[in-house]
């Protein structure tokens, strides 16, 4: 079992839809955790920390329930400049602050 | 202005030669991180250091070596390049184990 997994995607999903990813973590000791945004081949981009409480950022909402390991995140009102590779990112401080990543799930707005 | 430097973006190699990417930082932070990521896959950690402090990834191959001569600068040494070895190569920084990481924009290594 991958220490974190996300839904594969594709999302194709048009202008102004909500959507929605989820991720699982295996690890019970994960310490913190993030969503990054990835563009083509380009570098891994931090999006936003991810707390119990759930966290909101503009148009994104991130939720995290340490019971279920459970991460998400939603982004309402999607604009095409949101089209990129999302990657549900964990930090396990007691290894050096590694970040583990999952594999991403990649979503394309269309006009 | 950017704050983690890689050096060169694009980098191409021939099989079996050795070839070194740089990373450089002008934050002042702690820890320096090589992350290796191959097309369609997620970034995988291979070392990183704590100050001079050198740590490996238990599966990341001997042919992958790093140098930390200064805070500021950081090396990825691959001694023999073989196929397999073609990637994104990113470094990342941050203060201390707990605090965000910043990625470099990556160098993308081709070996032919």
């Amino acid at each position: 079992r991958k220490e974190v997994e996300q839904d594969p995607g594709p999302f194709n999903v048009p202008e102004g839809a909500t959507v929605a990813f989820n991720c699982t973590y295996s690890n019970s000791a994960s310490q913190s955790f993030f969503w990054y945004r990835q563009d083509c081949r380009k570098e891994p981009k931090l999006l936003m920390s991810v707390y119990s409480s759930g966290n909101e950022d503009g148009r994104f909402t991130a939720q995290l329930n340490r019971a279920s390991q459970y991460i998400s995140l939603l982004i309402r009102d999607s604009k095409l400049s949101d089209s990129a590779t999302y990657l549900c990112v964990v930090n396990f401080y007691n290894q050096g602050g590694k970040l583990i990543f999952g594999q991403g799930t990649e979503l394309s707005v269309k006009p | 202005d950017a704050m983690v430097i890689q050096n060169p973006r694009y980098q191409v190699t021939q099989f079996g030669k050795p070839v070194t990417l740089s990373c450089s930082q002008t934050l002042n932070h702690n820890v320096m991180y090589w992350y290796q990521q191959k097309s369609s896959q997620a970034p995988k950690l291979l070392f990183h250091y704590y100050d001079k402090d050198f740590n490996n990834e238990a599966d990341t191959p001997d042919n992958f070596q790093s140098r930390r001569p200064n805070t500021s600068f950081c090396f990825l040494d691959i001694r023999s390049p073989g196929l397999g070895d073609a990637a994104m190569y990113l470094c990342a920084t941050s203060r201390t184990y707990t605090d965000t990481q910043y990625f470099g924009p990556g160098t993308r290594l081709t070996v032919l």
